[in-house]
């Protein structure tokens, strides 16, 4: 069965680091997105992303988050100048359409480790 | 007010038991509604989709009153494999498919 696979699982950084996250999404998927959740809290919306460029954004996704999909494969979430309180499980997902009735597919994450 | 609410539990109940799980929401523009599952430290897993009739699928039954803006997800003989987070989740209407997820319900199924 097709799935969304991560990459690292686990990612520990110092504050102020660059980290890119990575993802593959399924292959004939083509709206992808990044969820996060902070350990104990609800999973939270960062990004839908749609042919090269973001449909949607949160308010968490600020200056410091981008997004890329740079090949036919991956899809990534850099975030530049890493922080304490960036410290959560990243959550990659994937659908077919962009309709409620698709579903999305979430890889198994990336636990971020921000010291 | 939060957007999705949930009973965080943990409800304890023995094999066999019938539980249900409540779940409101504040925004009347919701579209869809679902029932995820998270496993501890795993990723959520769409468990169902809510309609408007109510919908069933094996051991579990949804419910959905829009004019409330309630949710009602309905397990019965509850098996140890069902212990887990249940997550209820909306989208809103023009939100591009954006997944709005409440905190969650434990739920732990003892022999």
């Amino acid at each position: 069965e097709p799935e969304v696979t991560q990459t690292p699982s686990h990612q520990v950084t110092q504050m102020g680091q660059e980290v890119i996250l990575r993802c593959v999404p399924i292959s004939n998927h083509l709206y992808f997105y990044w969820y996060r959740q902070i350990l104990g809290q609800k999973v939270e919306f960062l990004v839908s992303f749609y042919n090269n460029e973001i449909s949607e954004k949160s308010e968490i996704f600020d200056d410091q988050f981008s997004v890329e999909r740079p090949d036919g494969s991956n899809f990534t979430l850099k975030i530049r100048s890493t922080k304490l309180e960036d410290s959560a499980m990243y959550f990659c997902a994937s659908s077919e359409g962009q309709r409620s009735y698709n579903e999305q597919f979430f890889g198994p994450g990336t636990r971020l480790t921000v010291l | 007010r939060k957007e999705v609410e949930q009973d965080p539990g943990p409800f304890n109940v023995p094999e066999g038991a019938t539980v249900a799980f409540n779940c409101t929401y504040s925004n009347s523009a919701s579209q869809s509604f679902f029932w995820y599952r998270q496993d501890c430290r795993k990723e959520p897993k769409l468990l169902m989709s809510v309609y408007s009739s109510g919908n069933e699928d094996g051991r579990f039954t949804a419910q959905l009153n829009r004019a409330s803006q309630y949710i009602s997800l309905l397990i019965r003989d509850s098996k140890l494999s069902d212990s887990a987070t249940y997550l209820c989740v909306v989208t809103i209407s023009g939100g591009y498919n954006k997944l709005i997820f409440g905190a969650g319900t434990r739920l732990a199924v003892h022999p």
